[in-house]
């Protein structure tokens, strides 16, 4: 397995931007296929989006798409999740994870990163 | 976009009892099924995946069953640590991959 260790908790106010990191250990990360989920409070789990390895490019969901922007720095192996014009239903614990494929099963996981939407 | 239905919602039993969870695919997704457990407070664990195969660490006493649109996940004898919410996923057909609704697993 494959460690991955996220930012802390963070609080934005509507409308702000917020980046989360997940930091990749004893691994390389252009060898992983990294995909960001994310729980709001009390719900389930949503998919936003990851690395495709087969096209070489990263997926979004529809929901997503204009507002989010996942990055490699593959000089410290750690992804990044950004998303923009947040609102209160962005709060959430976001949570990132590597996706072994060809089922596309997440394995590990990141411990989670708190980003609370308040004004 | 593939759906998945988990039921039942809340699943009340005691210690030592059998656990039968099902996910139901809106189309085929092979055998391309995952399950996780998830505790308060904590990150999504894998338990199953390939619908049928153990992740590592994983107690016997869990097992998966099931192909195409219907799949189970068995908790042969229920261990205090095992009550939790379980959560079925696809990536069979994606984008988008998706979740089931979760399935509450709770000490009667």
């Amino acid at each position: 397995q494959v460690p991955l260790v996220q930012s802390g908790a963070e609080v934005r106010k509507p409308g702000a931007s917020v980046k989360v990191s997940c930091k990749v250990s004893g691994y390389t990360l252009t060898k992983l296929s990294v995909h960001w989920v994310r729980q709001a409070p009390g719900k389930g789990l949503e998919w936003m989006g990851g690395f495709d390895p087969e096209d070489h490019e990263t997926i979004y969901a529809q929901k997503f798409q204009g507002r989010v922007t996942m990055s490699e720095d593959t000089s410290t192996d750690t992804a990044y999740m950004e998303l923009s014009s947040l609102r209160s239903e962005d709060t959430a614990v976001y949570y990132c994870a590597t996706a072994l494929w060809p089922s596309g099963r997440f394995d590990p996981w990141g411990q989670g990163t708190l980003v609370t939407v308040s004004s | 976009e593939i759906v998945l239905t988990q039921s039942p919602a809340t699943l009340s039993l005691s210690p030592g009892e059998r656990a039968t969870l099902s996910c139901r695919a809106s189309q085929s997704v092979s055998d391309y099924l995952a399950w996780y457990q998830q505790k308060p407070g904590q990150a999504p664990r894998l338990l199953i995946y390939d619908a049928s195969n153990r992740a590592t660490g994983i107690p016997a006493r869990f097992s998966g069953s099931g192909s195409g649109t219907d799949f189970t996940l068995t908790i042969s004898s229920l261990e205090p640590e095992d009550f939790a919410v379980y959560y079925c996923q696809q990536g069979s057909n994606w984008p988008p991959i998706t979740f089931g609704q979760g399935t509450r697993l709770e000490i009667k």
